[in-house]
């Protein structure tokens, strides 16, 4: 069975300050990977996947992962980040196309000034 | 494009009452997912249809959950009796049925809470 660990349930920092967003993976299978981002009071949108091809995936508003299959993570960097970046971050992995998402327990981001 | 639309967006009930829950996934997706989502935990599947067929209902308390999607277009969960450890967001997603992975679309979510 499949399975998500993210590794911080919370992450504080401030305004333009980096940040990491920890996930790993469990799988005997190959798998596909994503990151999903909840705002507050709003519903789960899809950040980044990999799918296949180059490890490294980007999203529009600057964030980015790193599909590592020795290390089976897929973490999630910001090189700066902004108020509007707060909200609750979700690892996901599905083991096939059409499939349900298994998801981690989420990490929440608070960006301060 | 209209979103996945849920209804209602909260509700509150006495434990061993029932409720059900509506979702109208995005025109044209065949396959439409239902989650639980508990405070503090990732969304958790339920179940999922392709078209108005059951794919996966392993994880499906069936004892007090039930779910369908008749035409192949909307769709109702319900729960009787509710109970404490039904308190929760019910989410619902679609997306196209293919090969290629599709992106999941998630509707607002029900917050249910059960006293």
């Amino acid at each position: 069975a499949q399975s998500v660990t993210q590794l911080d349930s919370q992450v504080p920092v401030f305004e333009e300050a980096p940040v990491e967003l920890r996930c790993n993976y469990s799988s005997s299978v190959s798998v596909y990977l994503f990151w999903y981002v909840q705002y507050p009071n709003q519903g789960l949108q899809l950040l980044l996947k990999y799918l296949s091809g180059s490890t490294l995936v980007e999203s529009i508003n600057g964030f980015e992962a790193e599909f590592n299959k020795s290390q089976t993570s897929f973490h999630l960097r910001k090189p700066s980040v902004h108020i509007s970046d707060t909200a609750e971050y979700f690892c996901a992995v599905s083991v096939q196309a059409g499939t349900a998402l298994i998801f981690g327990k989420g990490t929440t981001l608070s960006v301060s000034s | 494009e209209a979103g996945v639309a849920q209804s209602p967006r909260y509700k509150i009930i006495e434990k061993r009452q029932s409720v059900a829950f509506w979702c109208n996934p995005i025109s044209g997706h065949a396959t439409l997912y239902w989650y639980q989502q508990i405070l503090g935990q990732g969304p958790k599947l339920l179940i999922q249809f392709q078209n108005n067929g059951v794919v996966d209902d392993s994880q499906l308390p069936k004892d007090r959950f039930s779910a369908e999607r008749l035409k192949g277009v909307d769709s109702t969960l319900k729960i009787q009796p509710a109970k404490l450890e039904d308190s929760a967001v019910y989410l619902c997603a679609s997306n196209l049925a293919g090969g290629i992975f599709q992106e999941q679309f998630f509707g607002p979510g029900t917050r249910l809470t059960v006293l």
